[in-house]
Formats: C-alpha cells, structure tokens, sequence
C-alpha cells in the first residue's frame, strides 16, 4: 500500500458546484497535512495547512482531517474557471520530515 | 521581491552532456530541495540540504548531483549517467515549519 493514495482524475464538475478532493493514508504518525494547488507548467503554491485533525476555513477552501479514519480532505465553494487546476496533498510525521506527496487530481471547472 | 527563481524555464540535454540547473532563493531558509515531477507521478525527491555545506540523497537521487556553498544557491546537476532526465524539475525552500515553497520550474528536455 502506497503511503499516500489520491485519484488522479480528472475531476469535472460545472462552475459553482462544491467540488470535494480527497487522499487517504497509511502512516498513522503524520500529523500535517497540507493541500497545494499546481497550474499547468508552474510551481505548487500552498493552499491550505492543518496540524492533526479536525476542519481549517479560508474562504471558499475548508480542509478536513480524520486521523481516526486515515482520511483528509479539501473543499471548495462556489467553484471558478480560475480553480482548474492540479491539486496535491502533501504531509509530514514531524515539522523537519520528509514531505510525502500525493501524486495530485486534476480539476476541471466548467464554465 | 522574496521568493524561489529557477532557471532556465526551459532547457535542453543532448546526450552524453551534464546540464544544471539553477535554484537561488531569498527567504532566507536554510532547508532545500529539489524535486522531480512525471506526468502521473507525482513529486519525487531527488536530494535535499538542511543546511549550508551538507546535503542527503532523495528516493531517486541517481544520475543527479548537487551542491550547497551558499545559503541561497542549490544547484542541481543532471548527468550523463541519468538515462531517462525528461521531466519538470521543482526547487523548493523550507524554514523552521512543514510548508515547501516552490520556484517556478524548469522542463528539461532530450534532444
């Protein structure tokens, strides 16, 4: 079992839907989590960061961790052409571990 | 302006040859990276350095060397011995948290 698991997509789903992300795990140490946001060509950005488990809100972008189910998730609101995208979980077992990374969804926000 | 610059953008290997790419940041952390990403695959870590003057080898580290005599220069070198260096290659910086903070990318390409 891969140690971070996240489907590929793509993901298409028509402008102003909730689009839900998601990546499961297997390490029951790591204990940050981060979603980051990749456009075609470009660097990773950091999107949004949590520490253990529990919900984080930052506009239209809510994360979400169940440690208990090995589960983390990410939503967006209202969703814009703009969100289109390549979203990537990312997470760690200590603050100066390894980042593992998940091989990333693309999105595709439909106008 | 903070920030990670990588170039080139775009660079070209004709076979046999050594190519580096360059990674030069001003955040003023001392962790770096470098990563290598594949359609579908993710990002794979070829090496890091914590600090300046020491550097350790990533999950694919073959075929690929570095260096780090300055605080804000890690340069990336991709050998002749890698046979398969087609790929978007990613620097990133990290201080003191679990956050990566990307450059821009550089697509290295076989003639």
């Amino acid at each position: 079992q891969k140690e971070v698991e996240q489907d590929p997509g793509p993901l298409s789903v028509p402008e102003g839907a909730i689009v839900s992300l998601n990546c499961t795990y297997s390490n029951s140490a790591f204990q940050y989590f981060m979603w980051y946001r990749q456009y075609s060509r470009k660097g990773p950005e950091l999107l949004m960061y949590t520490y253990s488990s529990g919900n984080k809100e930052d506009g239209r972008f809510t994360a979400q961790v169940d440690k208990s189910s090995k589960y983390i998730s990410l939503f967006i609101r209202d969703s814009q052409p703009s969100d289109s995208a390549t979203y990537l979980c990312a997470m760690s077992a200590r603050r100066d571990d390894k980042i593992i990374f998940g091989k990333g969804t693309r999105l595709h926000i439909l106008p | 302006d903070g920030g990670i610059t990588q170039s080139p953008k775009y660079l070209f290997r004709k076979e046999g040859q050594n190519v580096t790419l360059s990674c030069e940041q001003n955040l003023n952390h001392d962790a770096m990276y470098w990563y290598r990403q594949d359609p579908g695959q993710g990002l794979r870590l070829i090496y890091y350095s914590q600090i300046v003057n020491d550097f350790q080898k990533g999950d694919i580290a073959e075929g690929y060397s570095v260096s780090r005599e300055k605080k804000e220069s890690f340069p990336l070198t991709v050998t002749s011995a890698q046979k398969n260096p087609t790929a978007f290659y990613l620097c990133a910086s990290r201080w003191g948290s679990e956050k990566l903070f990307f450059g821009s990318g550089t697509q290295l390409s076989v003639l």
